[in-house]
């Protein structure tokens, strides 16, 4: 158990429609990660926060956008759903960013999307 | 660009044999490098973290090596078992803050037959 809580783990939903897919980061962790992967494709960094607020964008979407509570808890929420949202996307946590530090990332178990 | 290119993509062995993952990558700088595993559906777990001065790290049965002259790193695993069958992804970090420094491969799906 990686200490990083993301809910829930399943979600169907139609096109058009708009999902939050929530993450607890690890007790202490100030940055939260949100990841996306597509089948057989490799992890998508998307965006991060840092103690509330963003630190680094990824190729995230536009009709995608996050944001991180005071309490750190972090929500992505994603909008006018398409097919191709269908993926894993996983939360990850750390004290602080990384990069230059060798601080590890934790991951979560991950949030499976499918768009029907 | 910054890229990271493992191999092979998949790989089938016996198990208790060895075999060798392959990372090359073009970041740069370069920071860390990583070696995680992931199971299939779950979130990926860190096995090895280098930085550039360090040649070689073990983690039990894992051996991951670095060589930053020529940007290539490979993982080692010894009498694999049945466990061992995920996804194994190489990710490099440049020395700036924030996961925009991170670069992951694609990974490396790694099947253990008995």
């Amino acid at each position: 158990d990686s200490g990083v809580t993301q809910t829930p783990k399943h979600l169907i939903t139609a096109t058009g429609q708009r999902v939050t897919l929530r993450c607890s980061p690890r007790s202490g962790d100030l940055s939260v990660y949100w990841y996306q992967q597509s089948l057989d494709q490799g992890l998508q960094f998307l965006i991060q926060y840092y103690n509330g607020e963003e630190r680094a964008k990824g190729n995230i979407l536009e009709r995608f956008s996050a944001q991180q509570f005071p309490d750190l808890h972090s929500e992505l929420n994603l909008s006018s759903l398409e097919l191709g949202d269908s993926a894993l996307y996983f939360c990850a946590s750390s004290v602080v960013g990384t990069g230059g530090m060798n601080t590890e990332a934790f991951f979560g178990q991950g949030t499976r999307l499918t768009v029907v | 660009k910054n890229q990271v290119e493992q191999s092979p993509q998949s790989l089938i062995i016996l198990e208790g044999k060895n075999c060798t993952l392959q990372c090359n990558y073009t970041v740069s700088p370069f920071s860390n490098l990583r070696w995680y595993k992931q199971d299939t559906g779950r979130g990926p777990v860190s096995l090895t973290i280098m930085t550039f001065s360090e040649n070689t790290k073990s983690n039990g049965r894992y051996t991951a090596t670095l060589d930053a002259d020529t940007k290539q790193s490979s993982l080692h695993i010894t009498a694999s078992q049945l466990s061992d069958s995920a996804s194994y992804i190489c990710v490099v970090s440049a020395p700036r803050g924030g996961a925009d420094g991170l670069t992951f491969g694609k990974g490396t799906h790694l099947i253990i037959q008995p």
